[in-house]
């Protein structure tokens, strides 16, 4: 089955730790993105990839890094610079031919012990 | 600039009632695409439907509608005959190409349907 998957669903981090998020899709989608959704509020876009070796800083990118390696994969690590890490954090990908329509995968949870 | 408003932030009904979701837009793009994603407790964001700004008819699938009226700049979401599956927050969400495409998110509607 074509999809999103994110791994792990629930991580804790200890403080000055920094934990990677994991994003892979089979879609053969071009563009990928994470985005960060805290309790009861939208989500914000943290960065995004339209290509391989590509990718660009969102609405709140301070803390994190990304990279873009393989067209599939999109890893998302959180920082220890990133001081309220606690949140949803979910990732999204489109195509080439429909860039405009975003699909999710299931989420990752992160949690600071 | 872009701007997506859902004034209601939660609605509560009793199932089998209908219910509609609100969304106002902002832009000054003649070109953009509209979407409806509902967001399950589980977490997962579920594409509804998009709409591209050339489009203004309506659209139904199954118990689901959408009304996109470019003179009001709204595009409503409405549930028929609601049932306790349908409780889920709903976020209504806009794209414009000078953007690069990426989503201006409204800040959702929790919708409970009780029994």
């Amino acid at each position: 089955d074509g999809g999103i998957t994110q791994s792990p669903k629930y991580l804790f981090r200890k403080e000055g730790q920094n934990v990677t998020l994991s994003c892979e899709q089979n879609l053969n989608h071009d563009a990928m993105y994470w985005y960060r959704q805290d309790p009861g509020q939208g989500l914000r876009l943290i960065y995004y990839s339209q290509i391989v070796n590509d990718f660009q800083k969102g609405d709140i990118a301070e803390g994190y890094s990304v990279s873009r390696e393989k067209k599939e994969s999109f890893p998302l690590t959180v920082t220890s610079a990133q001081k309220n890490p606690t949140a949803f954090y979910l990732c999204a990908s489109s195509s080439r031919q429909r860039r405009e329509t975003q699909y999710f995968g299931p989420g990752t949870r992160l949690l600071v012990l | 600039a872009q701007k997506v408003t859902q004034a209601q932030t939660e609605i509560s009904v009793v199932e089998k009632e209908d219910v509609t979701l609100d969304c106002v837009y902002e832009t000054r793009d003649t070109t953009y695409y509209l979407f409806w994603y509902k967001q399950p407790p589980s977490g997962e964001l579920v594409f509804l439907i998009r709409r591209n700004s050339f489009d203004e008819q309506n659209e139904i699938s199954g118990r689901y509608s959408w009304n996109f009226q470019k003179s009001t700049s709204s595009f409503n979401f409405t549930i028929t005959a609601s049932q306790v599956v349908d409780s889920a927050v709903y976020f209504c969400a806009l794209s414009v190409t000078d953007s690069n495409y990426q989503l201006i998110w409204g800040a959702g509607t929790k919708l409970i349907i009780k029994p």
